[in-house]
């Protein structure tokens, strides 16, 4: 089991459906991300929050909106997606200021866009 | 830039072997360097991780050995079985004003023959 949750473990939507994946980690570290895997491939760093601010967003689409309503929580609202936006996606979470120290994966939400 | 590179894509080993993957980096600011191993519809879990600081790491099976005057590190997996087929994914790691951020290499599908 990981120490990162995150829910639902498969996702399957329409172009035009708005759903949120959700992610949940009680470690008590103040940085959490959420990055996008496709198959064969190492993730891609999407969005950092830290002290439950957002502090990078790698040119990510707009169609793409996360939050992060406290320190234990990470969300990524979905709308409007496109077929290749189907991956895995994958949230995990690090201590802020403390060098040294890996980030924690969750096991993702597969997500396929019909 | 592909600021970590990892060799090979795809390793064949037959049960009880030794399987090896290297990694080279270029970003001397790296301060940690983690191995994730991966399996298929899991997220990244970590394996072992070591400092610059540290020449080799081992943990049961598995031993890190790191140069860092020539940039490179690499995993051992000694006796290797089945269970160990994966992708597995080398990375290094900085502290920034957001957390502690990875750079992944290009990810490692190892089979393990019986």
């Amino acid at each position: 089991d990981t120490e990162v949750t995150q829910t639902p473990k498969h996702l399957v939507m329409g172009m035009t459906n708005k759903k949120s994946l959700k992610c949940e980690q009680h470690m008590g570290h103040r940085a959490m991300y959420w990055y996008k895997q496709k198959a064969k491939k190492p993730p891609e760093l999407m969005f950092v929050y830290s002290y439950e601010k957002l502090s990078i967003n790698e040119s990510v689409p707009s169609r793409f909106s996360p939050e992060c309503p406290n320190s234990s929580l990470l969300n990524l609202h979905l709308h409007a997606l496109q077929p290749e936006d189907s991956a895995l996606y994958l949230c995990a979470s690090s201590h802020r200021d403390q060098g040294g120290q890996p980030q924690h994966f969750g096991d993702g939400t597969r997500l396929s866009i019909l | 830039q592909q600021q970590v590179k990892q060799s090979p894509q795809s390793l064949i080993v037959q049960k009880g072997g030794i399987s090896i993957i290297n990694c080279a980096y270029e970003n001397t600011a790296f301060d940690y360097f983690p191995w994730y191993q991966q399996f298929p519809g899991k997220g990244p879990a970590l394996l072992i991780a070591i400092r610059p600081d540290v020449s080799e790491k081992k943990e049961g099976r598995f031993t890190i050995s790191f140069n860092k005057s020539a940039k490179q590190f690499s995993l051992h997996i000694m006796d290797s079985q089945p269970g160990d087929s994966a992708t597995y994914f080398c990375a290094a790691s900085i502290n920034n004003n957001a957390g502690n951020m990875l750079t992944f290499g290009g990810g490692t599908r190892l089979m393990v023959k019986p």
